[in-house]
């Protein structure tokens, strides 16, 4: 199946600092997701982004399909950010395969 | 319009034991899939569910089984159960599949003792 890595595993930040997340997948896919598992186990959709640029204020995302990576940019980091950052993809199969998620503190 | 809702939020069973979890999708959403979550594996792809039809399992025992209603409403149980299947379970509903966005449950949290 689909092999997807998430880097780093872990990220400290202290607040106001500036990150970025890479998940690298290792075939082409049809759908692409970034979440953010919050502290009682809910996986939040941050974004849909099979290709392209998105943005939702502090956060954006970039998916370069052609080169199997994605990426997750969070600016002026608070510490409301700190949780779980998973990467899913889909091939044409009906399933998602995660990554092992990045786990991000951000620090006061 | 109300979420991904999953009952129950909790559970605790005995080993041997058998249990059945709920997931009702987003109003109008067809596709159900379910996913186990375990500190050790990460987040595992157990089935996924369209009109009533399973279209994909994943590599787990015959003792995990699911199955989808007519309302789309999702069902999955697990029979013998064993300290190893203590886990989150996850629920994603999605309008369709063609390769659309997944929106997911608040999970239940299974432990057998």
């Amino acid at each position: 199946g689909i092999q997807v890595e998430q880097s780093p595993p872990d990220l400290i930040l202290q607040e106001g600092a500036n990150s970025t997340l890479r998940c690298n997948f290792s075939d082409s896919v049809n759908n692409l997701q970034w979440f953010h598992q919050n502290p009682w186990g809910q996986l939040i959709n941050l974004f849909y982004i099979p290709s392209g640029t998105k943005q939702n204020g502090r956060l954006s995302a970039t998916t370069v399909a052609t080169e199997r990576y994605s990426l997750l940019y969070i600016s002026s980091s608070q510490t409301t950010d700190s949780g779980v950052y998973f990467c899913a993809v889909e091939r044409d199969d009906y399933k998602l395969s995660f990554g092992a998620g990045t786990t991000v503190t951000v620090r006061a | 319009k109300a979420g991904v809702t999953q009952t129950p939020r909790y559970l605790i069973k005995t080993r041997g034991q058998q249990v059945t979890l709920s997931c009702s999708p987003i109003s109008g959403h067809r596709s159900v899939s379910w996913y186990q979550q375990t500190p050790g594996q990460g987040l595992q792809f157990l089935f996924e569910y369209f009109s009533e039809t399973q279209r994909n399992k994943g590599n787990f025992p015959g003792r995990f089984s699911g199955r989808q209603f007519s309302n789309s409403r999702s069902e999955m149980n697990v029979s013998t159960l064993e300290l190893g299947d203590s886990a989150l379970y996850l629920c994603a509903s999605s309008p369709d599949r063609g390769f659309t966005e997944a929106f997911f449950g608040q999970g239940t949290r299974l432990t057998v003792v």
